[in-house]
């Protein structure tokens, strides 16, 4: 079964300073990874993904991600952190073979920027 | 383009009432999705659409109904509301997928279910 792991609930930076926000998956095959933010009251907008090539993914707003495939992670990261990156972050996997297009998403980490 | 739309955007039941919640979108997409988010849980899918006129379960379908008549068109129905029904309920649609395509989301319907 395919799963998804955001081990930190929150994560503290202050702004300027780099962030990271965790993510291990479990999926039987290759995965297709994707992270999204969601903003106070609002839906979740797509922010980057991993489909197969260049480990290092660049997405919206100056974020990036990691696949590591030994490691099973796909850890969110940006090299310096703005107030306004603000906001609930999820992870997603679904598998790349046999799919219906169902995402399986980490249970959110929280990253408060502090001016 | 207004992308995905949900009505209405807050509701509050009382036990053993039934209501719907609409999702629209206006990119043309085959596939749609009803997902609830609740703390710590993240989202977790209740019913999808591959198709106009197909659905199928996902993850917690219990106490849910769909329909897909329209292909913009995707409908949550809740036929006797539960208190444990409270959540914050969520629309996407992507491309017919190969497993690549983004999902693009709604911005939600809060409902709270006395």
């Amino acid at each position: 079964a395919q799963s998804v792991a955001q081990p930190e609930d929150q994560v503290n930076v202050a702004e300027g300073n780099p962030l990271t926000v965790k993510c291990t998956y479990s999926v039987s095959g290759n995965p297709y990874l994707f992270w999204y933010v969601q903003y106070p009251n609002r839906g979740l907008q797509f922010l980057l993904k991993y489909i197969t090539g260049d480990n290092l993914v660049k997405g919206s707003y100056g974020f990036e991600a990691e696949f590591n495939k030994s490691q099973t992670s796909f850890h969110l990261k940006k090299p310096s952190a703005l107030v306004s990156d603000s906001a609930l972050y999820f992870c997603a996997v679904r598998k790349q073979a046999g799919n219906t297009g169902k995402l399986i998403f980490g249970q959110g980490t929280t990253l408060q920027v502090k001016p | 383009n207004a992308g995905v739309t949900q009505t209405p955007k807050f509701r509050v039941l009382k036990t053993g009432q039934s209501m719907t919640l609409l999702c629209a979108q206006d990119m043309n997409h085959e596939y749609m999705y009803w997902y609830r988010q609740d703390p710590g849980m993240g989202l977790r899918l209740i019913h999808y659409s591959v198709g106009e006129g197909t659905t199928a379960k996902g993850e917690v379908p219990d106490g849910y109904n769909v329909s897909r008549l329209k292909k913009q068109n995707f409908l949550l129905g809740l036929e006797s509301a539960a208190p444990s029904q409270t959540s914050v309920y969520f629309c996407a649609s992507s491309r017919k997928t190969s497993g690549q395509e983004t999902q693009y989301f709604g911005p939600g319907t809060r409902l709270l279910v006395l």
